[in-house]
This record gives C-alpha cells, sequence and structure tokens, in this order.
C-alpha cells in the first residue's frame, strides 16, 4: 500500500528556531506539493516541484521558508527562523504528473511555535 | 485564475438523510474537478474527479458529482449518509492539463443519529 509519509507529525518549537519537514513521496511520483492549512487560510498551496525541480513556489514566504528535493525520495521544507503565525498543518502530496491528476496527501506535520 | 466556492462551512445531516455539498467554481479555460474528503487528524483523499467524459461521477462509497458547465458548479451528493461520512470534504479545481490544485474553503459534514 504506497503511501506519503511525512515526519515529524508533531512539531513543537520556540520562536526563533529552525524546523525542518520532510516528505517520501510515492515510489514513481515526480511531482510533490507542499501545503499549508490553517483555520482562518485553509489550505495553501506553498510550493510544487517536478523532477525535483521547483515549478511554481509563489505561495511561499521567500524570506524565512525553503523547499528542495534533494533526491527523488526526499522533499524537504524548513522555516528559519519560525514565528507563531506559522502555526498549522503541513501537508506533503505527490502525483504522477502528466499521467494521472490525481493528488496523494501525506498524514500531515502539526507545528506549533510558541 | 482560478477560485473555488463552497458556501456551506458546515452541513450538519441526519443519517440515512440524503445531503448535497455545493461548490462552483471560476475559470477562463477548461478545468479539471475533484472533491477530497479529510478525516480528523488525517491527511486529504480523493473522493471523486471529473476529466472528461460522462459529466456524472461516482465514488466507490456511494458519493457522486455531476459536473455542470452551464452553472460552473460540481455538487456532491449522496442519497443516504451514515455516521462514517462525517469528514471535511474540499472542491478543487485545476487548469487543463495541471496538476496544481485550488481548494475552496471545506464544508464539515456533520452526521447526527
Amino acid at each position: 500500500d504506497a503511501r506519503v509519509t511525512q515526519t515529524p507529525r508533531h512539531k513543537v518549537t520556540e520562536m526563533g528556531q529552525e524546523v525542518t519537514m520532510r516528505c517520501q513521496p510515492i515510489l514513481g511520483h515526480n511531482t510533490v506539493f507542499w501545503y499549508r492549512q490553517t483555520m482562518m487560510q485553509g489550505l495553501e498551496l506553498l510550493a510544487y516541484f517536478r523532477n525535483r525541480a521547483p515549478l511554481d513556489d509563489s505561495g511561499m514566504p521567500k524570506d524565512r521558508f525553503s523547499a528542495e528535493m534533494p533526491d527523488a525520495t526526499l522533499a524537504t521544507l524548513k522555516i528559519q527562523p519560525s514565528e507563531p503565525r506559522d502555526s498549522a498543518v503541513y501537508f506533503c502530496a505527490s502525483a504522477r504528473g502528466g499521467v494521472e491528476y490525481e493528488q496523494y496527501f501525506g498524514p500531515g506535520t502539526r507545528l506549533t511555535v510558541t | 485564475a482560478q477560485s473555488v466556492t463552497q458556501l456551506d462551512s458546515q452541513v450538519p445531516v441526519f443519517e440515512e438523510a440524503p445531503v448535497e455539498l455545493r461548490c462552483n467554481y471560476s475559470s477562463s479555460v477548461s478545468v479539471y474537478l475533484f472533491w477530497y474528503v479529510q478525516y480528523p487528524n488525517q491527511g486529504l483523499q480523493l473522493l471523486l474527479k471529473y476529466l472528461s467524459g460522462s459529466t456524472l461521477v461516482e465514488s466507490i462509497n456511494g458519493f457522486e458529482a455531476e459536473f455542470n458547465k452551464s452553472q460552473t458548479s460540481f455538487h456532491l451528493r449522496k442519497p443516504s449518509v451514515h455516521i462514517s461520512d462525517t469528514a471535511e470534504y474540499f472542491c478543487a479545481v485545476s487548469n487543463f492539463g495541471n496538476e496544481k490544485l485550488t481548494f475552496g474553503t471545506g464544508t464539515r459534514l456533520t452526521i447526527i443519529p
């Protein structure tokens, strides 16, 4: 049963600390998305990659957020420095770009910044 | 740019009653349409999708949605709901040939025993 995995599932950190979230897409999927979900803003697309190259990161605050795909099996989202307003659930999703249009979501990382 | 409107943020329904969750979209080009479901403390799962062909699409657990191009709608329906249908439902749209999704704000479906 192929699934997207995300680590950690929960993260509590203090303002100003660096946070790194990791995502392992489904094997064979070449497109990876990062979303943020909050009560106020709902689901927001932060960035997405195709074949490890960033296609769109216009939803991401550039001054503190960065997203990378070091290899095809790992995507990372980093926040440095973190702020209380970054508290949210961060989802990763993967897809077989150009083949089907369904996105498969991971279980999310719940981030709390105090 | 495209957008999705889900007018109902919460819908309470008695068990075994029918339900309709409304979704309207706006786009200047052809679109793909999706309904995703999110159970508590989980990620989103695809419920059903419209890419082309028949405008009525169905899920394995009894939901259906109909693409109405003239009304730019993709409402989700189920004739008889079950307690296990309690979840949040998100409508989403993408441009033809593109996987990038724009989500609605979600509708929380609560089933009353």
